[in-house]
Order: structure tokens, then C-alpha cells, then sequence
């Protein structure tokens, strides 16, 4: 069935490292995914998207990586910054066209550590 | 507005009444979404309009939850009966016409409800 999952559920780095964080999809057929970040507080907020005929994207100091082989999803932040902490989810959606329903993770929080 | 715009930022309210909750998509967007979070969790999928037409609402988990969409733009997302299980962040979410590559949603910043 259609899930999208997360391998670790908290982060923490020093700030001016690199963060990486996960995502495994079970939906073969998702062919757009989509990363948010979201305060505490707010709406989630659009990140990077990436479709399913590229490999990599990158964007300000994000990178999104995706190897279909594996079913695997991740989000690259260079130099992280205080400012970078927050929830992070990967969300997919399995047809494009369609009803254009996203499906989330549960989220990774993200502690940057000055 | 600038942004999705949901109202009320909060809503308490006792087990048994109605509850009504507003959304304001961004000018000009014709998809519209509701999501609920429950804490800590991620975004579940609740209801999708494509202009005042709900072709997708399998994630509304029971019959006291229904919504609407009146001239393309505002939606009422409406619970009736409210139960404890219900205490979540609502979401709403608007894009652009889906299909032409820009599926990605602008959120409000929700409306959390706390039934007691």
C-alpha cells in the first residue's frame, strides 16, 4: 500500500555541519516527491521537489536524493544553521495528474546545536 | 491574501458539539486540501477539492466529517458530534491545477482543536 516512512525520528547536529535525513517510500509508482519543513506552529513549508526521471536536485544549500532502485529519499542541508531546526517531512505522490493527494512521513525533527 | 489563511488559530471545544473550520486558499488556486496531524505525527490526508468538486475524499475517517468548497475558494471543513480522538492540528492546503507541474502545496498555518 501507499506509505512513506522515515528511518530516524530525531536529528541532532552542530551547527555549520551537514545534515541528512531519510526516507524510504513503499509506492513504486510515485513518480513527484516533495520535501517540507515545518516550525513549531506553523504549516509545513515547501522545500525541494524532485520527479521520479531525476536523480538528484539541488537547491540553496539543499540537495534531494533519489535512488528508485531502493525506494529511497533524502534531503541534504549544507552548513546547517539554528534556523534549519524544525520537523522534516518527505511526502509522494503516486500519480501525477491525479487526485493529487500527498502522502506524508511521520517526519524527522532536526536540532541544530549552536 | 498572500497565504492560505485558516480560522480559528485554536478551537476548544466539549465532546458532543459541532465544530466549523475555515480556509482561505491563495487567490487564483483552484485545488484545495485538508490534512489533519494528530502530535508528532505526520500529515494525514483528509479531503481534495478541484474548484467546488471533491473528486478525492477517502481520508475523512467517518461520516461526522464533512466539507465544502463555495465558489471556487473558500472551504468549511465541519465536525459534527466531536469526539476526543479528534484533537489535531487541521491543515489546509492550496495549489495551482494539478497536472501542469506545480503539485506542490502552500499550507495554512492550522487550526488546532482540542476537544475536552
Amino acid at each position: 500500500g501507499e506509505s512513506v516512512g522515515l528511518h530516524l525520528p530525531t536529528l541532532s547536529v552542530q551547527e555549520g555541519d551537514n545534515s541528512i535525513i531519510n526516507c524510504a517510500y513503499s509506492n513504486s509508482a510515485s513518480d513527484y516527491f516533495i520535501w517540507y519543513k515545518q516550525e513549531s506552529g506553523k504549516g509545513p513549508q515547501f522545500i525541494i521537489d524532485i520527479r521520479s526521471n531525476m536523480d538528484k536536485r539541488q537547491g540553496q544549500r539543499v540537495t534531494v536524493l533519489l535512488n528508485k532502485t531502493v525506494k529511497h529519499l533524502s534531503l541534504q542541508i549544507a552548513a546547517t544553521q539554528p534556523g534549519d531546526s524544525a520537523v522534516y517531512f518527505c511526502a509522494e505522490n503516486p500519480v501525477l495528474g491525479g487526485s493529487e493527494k500527498l502522502v506524508f512521513g511521520k517526519g524527522t525533527k532536526l536540532t541544530v546545536n549552536p | 491574501g498572500a497565504g492560505v489563511s485558516q480560522s480559528p488559530s485554536n478551537k476548544v471545544t466539549e465532546k458532543g458539539k459541532d465544530v466549523e473550520l475555515r480556509c482561505d486558499p491563495i487567490s487564483g488556486h483552484t485545488a484545495l486540501y485538508w490534512y489533519r496531524q494528530s502530535l508528532g505525527q505526520g500529515l494525514e490526508f483528509l479531503i481534495y477539492f478541484q474548484g467546488n468538486s471533491a473528486p478525492d475524499k477517502s481520508g475523512l475517517p467517518s461520516d461526522r466529517f464533512s466539507a465544502e468548497r463555495t465558489g471556487g475558494s473558500v472551504s468549511t471543513l465541519t465536525i459534527q458530534r466531536t469526539q476526543q480522538e479528534d484533537s489535531a492540528v487541521y491543515l489546509c492546503a492550496s495549489s495551482l491545477v494539478p497536472g501542469t507541474g506545480a503539485e506542490k502545496l502552500f499550507f495554512g498555518s492550522g487550526t488546532q482543536l482540542s476537544v475536552l
